[in-house]
């Protein structure tokens, strides 16, 4: 059964510094990875994906992240983090074709002046 | 293009009552999907539809839950009775149906339901 493992609730940082949120997944195939963030009383939004090919992928609002398969990890990351980026932030996994997303728990991403 | 619409918004109802929320996807899109949301947690599927037809409901509780979606445009979720435990966020999401490996899916706004 899949399942993703984000193992941090809550992170504070201070506006300006770099971000790293982790997503551990478990999928027995090829996973589609995905980040999602929720601001408060918003839907989920779509960061970025990762199907194949280039395992550092490139998404909305200068985020990035790296699927490591070793590791079964697709950790999401921003260089410089801004007050508006205070946030919900969602891993997901899925499966090819139109199949139903799994979701972590999310991390709730503080950001202090 | 417009997103994937959801109403109400916001509903607070006493246990043992009935509530119903409504979905309307994006234009064109084959899949929909009901996710429920608890309070610091993700959102976890209730249910999928193809078109009017249902794709997977193993995790919709079909004792107080129903959900249909006629001529696979519109959807509702309906719960009777609700239980305490059925307060969460129900998130509305749909997904068109092409050749592509994956296609994405779009989220609505959410209905946050609260049971008193």
């Amino acid at each position: 059964a899949q399942s993703v493992t984000q193992p941090d609730i809550h992170i504070t940082v201070s506006e300006g510094a770099s971000l790293e949120l982790r997503c551990n997944y478990s999928y027995g195939a090829t996973p589609y990875l995905f980040w999602y963030v929720q601001s408060p009383g918003q839907g989920l939004q779509l960061l970025l994906k990762y199907f194949s090919g280039d395992t550092l992928v490139q998404g909305i609002k200068g985020f990035e992240a790296e699927f490591k398969r070793s590791q079964s990890s697709f950790n999401l990351r921003k260089p410089s983090v801004h007050w508006s980026d205070a946030a919900e932030y969602f891993c997901a996994v899925g499966a090819q074709g139109n199949t139903p997303l799994v979701f972590g728990k999310g991390t709730r991403l503080s950001v202090i002046a | 293009e417009a997103g994937v619409a959801q109403s109400p918004r916001y509903k607070i109802i006493e246990k043992r009552q009935s509530v119903a929320f409504w979905c309307n996807p994006i234009s064109g899109h084959a899949t929909l999907y009901w996710y429920q949301q608890i309070l610091g947690q993700g959102p976890k599927l209730l249910i999928q539809f193809q078109n009017n037809g249902v794709v997977d409901d193993s995790q919709l509780p079909k004792d107080r839950f129903s959900a249909e979606r006629l001529k696979g445009v519109d959807s509702t979720l309906k719960i009777q009775p609700a239980k305490l435990e059925d307060s969460a966020v129900y998130l509305c999401a749909s997904s068109p149906l092409t050749g592509s490996s994956y296609n994405e899916q779009f989220f609505g706004p959410g209905t946050r339901l609260t049971v008193l």
